[in-house]
């Protein structure tokens, strides 16, 4: 099993540009997570998706949308990429909502100039 | 909203020593998780805890919830140099991270 995969690993992006992280797993899990790791920040949730069919926001949805594409893939966009942005991005997963583990993915470096 | 803050923010200290972070909560919650990043890698999940007051153990690290549901702390017994990282606590009313404690380890 591959656990939770990320792609890209890294982007470089120019302001207003867009672009889509894309997100899966592979351990038939129900809900899936994205969130950003800025410096001195910890871990920031942007959106969620308690189960397939299902997203909502988190702290800090602002600049981005999110689709649950099926039970495995959960995809974070960027209509208009601002420097604020840059940071590094992880999608998790969890059987369900609350009180399970949740696993994370490698991440996605992402840079906005 | 709910607040998670952990302290200390960094803590760097001897191996052989011992290591504590704390995290509290500005809400009740109803289970809290800790996770372990090493320098350039994803969270992983430790352990969860859930009951008022629970400790648990696992080799040389000790895990408690506060017996009001808005602390937690763990602690850490002769750090080894494998101990280097940052530690988060995960509060779970609304699932909110701590802000971490980075570990450094003086060989």
């Amino acid at each position: 099993n591959a656990g939770v995969t990320q792609t890209p690993k890294f982007q470089v992006l120019k302001t207003g540009q867009s672009m889509t992280l894309q997100c899966a797993q592979d351990m038939n899990h129900n809900s899936m997570y994205w969130y950003r790791q800025d410096p001195g920040m910890g871990l920031r949730l942007i959106y969620y998706s308690a189960s397939e069919g299902t997203t909502d926001k988190g702290e800090v949805p602002n600049g981005y949308n999110v689709s649950r594409l099926n039970k495995r893939e959960f995809s974070l966009r960027l209509e208009s990429a601002a420097p604020s942005q840059t940071s590094v991005y992880f999608c998790a997963s969890s059987f369900r909502l609350a009180g399970y583990e949740q696993y994370f993915g490698p991440g996605t470096r992402l840079t906005v100039t | 909203g709910q607040q998670v803050m952990q302290i200390p923010q960094y803590q760097h200290v001897q191996e052989g020593e011992d290591f504590t972070t704390y995290c509290n909560s500005s809400t009740t919650l109803s289970n809290i998780q800790w996770y372990k990043q090493r320098p350039g890698g994803h969270p992983v999940f430790l352990i969860q805890l859930v009951k008022s007051g629970e400790v648990k153990k696992q080799k040389r690290l000790t895990f408690q919830f506060g017996e009001a549901k808005k602390n937690s702390s763990l602690h850490i017994t002769a750090t080894q140099t494998t101990d280097v990282g940052t530690y988060f606590c995960a509060g779970f009313g609304k699932l909110t991270f701590g802000t971490g404690t980075r570990l450094t380890i003086i060989p």
